[in-house]
C-alpha cells in the first residue's frame, strides 16, 4: 500500500523558516518525481514545487521561487521542503504528491499527474 | 495556462447527471502523441485530493464508472452519470501540459 506522510508543519512568525518532510512507503521512491502542492484555508490547490528523479532538476512556482528549496533523500525514502522568509500568504496545508509516471520530466520541466497524496501538514505564518 | 471551471457550485438530486466544465487558456493537446494533458481530482472535506481521470478521459483504477471525462484542446468536461451521496466533494481540473502546473478554481458539488 502506498503511503505518504508529511510532517514538520506548525506556527511560525513572518520571516521565519520551516522544514517539511514527507516519508513514503509502498513504492520505489527513487523512480518517481515528487511534488509539493498547497491549499490555503478554504481555497483551491496551488502547485508549489517538483523534484525529478535523483534530484537532477527542480522547479518552483513563481510565488515561492528563491525562498523554498525542494530536495529528496532516496536512501531515506523522504522528500523535503525547506521554506525560508515565510509570509502570511504561505499559510496553507502542504501536501506531498507522487507522480504517476516514471518519466514525466524533461529538460524543460516535470509534467506530473498526482497519483497519490499525503494527508497534508498545516503551516501557519502569523505573529 | 489559466484553468477556468464552471459552474463554481452545483446542487443536484441523487441520481441526476452532474456536468462540470473546465476551459484552459491555451490548448493542452500535445500534437506529437495526440494526448490531452488534463486530469480531474475529487476532494472530500478534510481529505487530500484523489485522482479520478487523467489524459482527459482515462479513469484511474478503482474509480466508479459513473465518472467519465471528455473533451480536447481547450474544453473539457467531467460527468457523473448518476449522482450518489458519496460524490459530494469539490472537483478540480489540472493541466500538466506546461510549467507551472495549474489547477482550476474548483467546483463544489452538493446534494439538493
Amino acid at each position: 500500500e502506498v503511503q505518504l506522510l508529511e510532517s514538520g508543519g506548525g506556527l511560525v512568525q513572518p520571516g521565519g523558516s520551516l522544514r517539511l518532510s514527507c516519508g513514503v512507503s509502498g513504492f520505489t521512491f527513487s523512480n518517481y518525481a515528487m511534488n509539493w502542492v498547497r491549499q490555503a484555508p478554504g481555497k483551491g490547490l496551488e502547485w508549489v514545487s517538483v523534484i525529478s528523479v535523483s534530484g537532477g532538476a527542480t522547479y518552483y512556482a513563481d510565488s515561492v521561487k528563491g525562498r523554498f528549496t525542494i530536495s529528496r533523500d532516496d536512501s531515506k525514502n523522504t522528500l523535503y521542503l525547506q521554506m525560508n522568509s515565510l509570509r502570511a500568504e504561505d499559510t496553507a496545508v502542504y501536501y506531498c504528491a507522487k507522480d504517476q509516471r516514471v518519466s514525466s520530466c524533461n529538460n524543460a520541466g516535470c509534467y506530473s499527474i498526482f497519483e497519490y497524496w499525503g494527508q497534508g501538514t498545516l503551516v501557519t505564518v502569523s505573529s | 495556462i489559466v484553468m477556468t471551471q464552471s459552474p463554481d457550485s452545483l446542487a443536484l438530486s441523487l441520481g441526476e447527471r452532474a456536468t462540470i466544465n473546465c476551459k484552459s487558456s491555451q490548448s493542452v493537446l500535445y500534437s506529437s502523441n495526440n494526448k490531452n494533458y488534463l486530469a480531474w481530482y475529487q476532494q472530500k472535506p478534510g481529505q487530500p485530493p484523489k485522482l479520478l481521470i487523467y489524459w482527459a478521459s482515462t479513469r484511474e483504477s478503482g474509480v466508479p464508472d459513473r465518472f467519465s471525462g471528455s473533451g480536447s484542446g481547450t474544453d473539457f468536461t467531467l460527468t457523473i452519470s448518476s449522482l450518489q451521496a458519496e460524490d459530494v466533494a469539490v472537483y478540480y481540473c489540472q493541466q500538466y501540459y506546461s510549467n507551472p502546473i495549474t489547477f482550476g478554481q474548483g467546483t463544489r458539488l452538493e446534494i439538493k
